[in-house]
Formats: structure tokens, C-alpha cells, sequence
């Protein structure tokens, strides 16, 4: 099994609204990622959960929030979003590197594809 | 720094071959990947190749390395209308990094 399932798929928010993004893998994976992909743009790295720890963030500003309750689950929280936070967020998970079992590819999720009004 | 760049478009007709081409700037990729994203999806993983090696073939994918000249090319033999996608070259610098350095996506369009 290498899906990565995300909730919801679809998402439309007021700027004042609090939701959350879902994430889940059940392939054993370590390490967990939040990107961000605008329309005909490569994705952005986000956020890299490695053993449930944050490992990564990429200077995102602190109204998303990423949280790994545990090994199979990762979330994004949001809160007071900007219309330009609008897009596509995609959840991936990979075998950790620090583990040294190459190849480590990435499996994404399908996305949630978030509108900010 | 590290750059990944690929051309933005293709046009194929059915049943012709397809190349997509990718360049690479950093020397210290171990993994070199594609991915394949359809309207409105994630990204699928195609495939990769390690960087010792200069092909791979996986049915109708077959993925050529000239490490000397940074470049990566995949090609689709006998392409059909459900290969239209827009397909991502990617690079990684190996352990210890969670890094994908991504091109900007090559979009195919199959023409019936």
C-alpha cells in the first residue's frame, strides 16, 4: 500500500475562520511533509516531520501549524489566512534519511485544495 | 545554489514517442525522480534513478542519466491521451537532507 489519503478534499474558508488539514499513511513511514503548490508551479516545502519531530520549517508564517499526533497522522492547522494562502496543500511521506534506506522517495497525497475568501 | 530546469511544454500525437527533458545543477544528487501530476491531483511517483546509473526502463518509461552533462530525460513510448499531464523532474542530495529540489513541470499534451 503506498497511499497517503488527505482530508478534505476541498476547503473554502472566511480570513477569521479555524480548520485544520488532514493527513494520514500507513506505509511506515517516518518522515511526513506539508507542501504548498500554486497553480502551474512546482510544490513548496512547508513543513518536514521526521519521528514525529518538526524538522523543517521553511519560514512559514505562524498562522498555519503543523502538528504529528503521532506516526500515521499529520495535521495543518489554520487560522486568520490571507486570501493569497490560497492553493493547493499537498501531504507526502518518505522513509526517514536518517534511517539510511535509500532511495527515500516521496509519496504525495491527492491534496486538499484550500480557498480563502 | 541548487536548480532543476525542464522546458514547459510538449506536444505529442498518439502513439508517437515522448521526450521530457530535465537539467540539473547540483553534482551531489544521489536520486534523480519524476513525478507525473494530472488536473486537480497529487503528484505520482514514476519513477528514479540512482545516480551511478545511467538507465532505466520500466514498461513504456525509460529514464537516461548523462551525469557529465547534468541531464535527465524521460521518455514514454507509444504515449496515449491519458499520458497528458504536467510531469516534474526532481533531485535529491541524499542522507540527511528531506530536501526535493523540483523543476517547474513539463506540461504534455497528447493530440488524438
Amino acid at each position: 500500500d503506498t497511499e497517503v489519503t488527505q482530508t478534505p478534499k476541498h476547503l473554502v474558508m472566511g480570513m477569521t475562520n479555524k480548520k485544520s488539514l488532514k493527513c494520514e499513511q500507513h506505509m511506515g513511514h517516518r518522515a511526513m511533509y506539508w507542501y504548498k503548490q500554486k497553480a502551474k508551479k512546482p510544490p513548496e516545502l512547508m513543513f518536514v516531520y521526521s519521528y514525529e519531530k518538526l524538522s523543517i520549517n521553511e519560514s512559514v508564517p505562524s498562522r498555519f501549524s503543523p502538528e504529528c499526533p503521532n506516526s500515521s497522522l499529520l495535521n495543518l492547522h489554520l487560522h486568520a489566512l490571507q486570501p493569497e494562502d490560497s492553493a493547493l496543500y499537498l501531504c507526502a511521506s518518505s522513509q526517514d534519511s536518517g534511517d539510511r534506506v535509500p532511495p527515500y522517495e516521496q509519496y504525495f497525497g491527492p491534496g486538499t485544495r484550500l480557498t480563502v475568501t | 545554489g541548487e536548480d532543476v530546469e525542464q522546458s514547459l511544454f510538449l506536444s505529442v500525437r498518439e502513439g508517437d514517442s515522448s521526450v521530457i527533458n530535465c537539467t540539473y545543477t547540483d553534482s551531489s544528487s544521489t536520486y534523480l525522480y519524476w513525478y507525473k501530476q494530472e488536473p486537480g491531483a497529487g503528484l505520482q511517483l514514476l519513477t528514479y534513478i540512482f545516480s551511478n546509473m545511467d538507465m532505466k526502463q520500466d514498461q513504456r518509461l525509460t529514464v537516461l542519466l548523462n551525469k557529465k552533462d547534468k541531464h535527465l530525460s524521460l521518455r514514454i513510448a507509444d504515449t496515449q491521451t491519458g499520458d497528458s499531464a504536467i510531469y516534474f523532474c526532481a533531485e535529491y542530495s541524499g542522507a540527511g537532507s528531506y530536501q526535493l529540489t523540483f523543476g517547474k513541470g513539463t506540461k504534455l499534451s497528447v493530440i488524438p
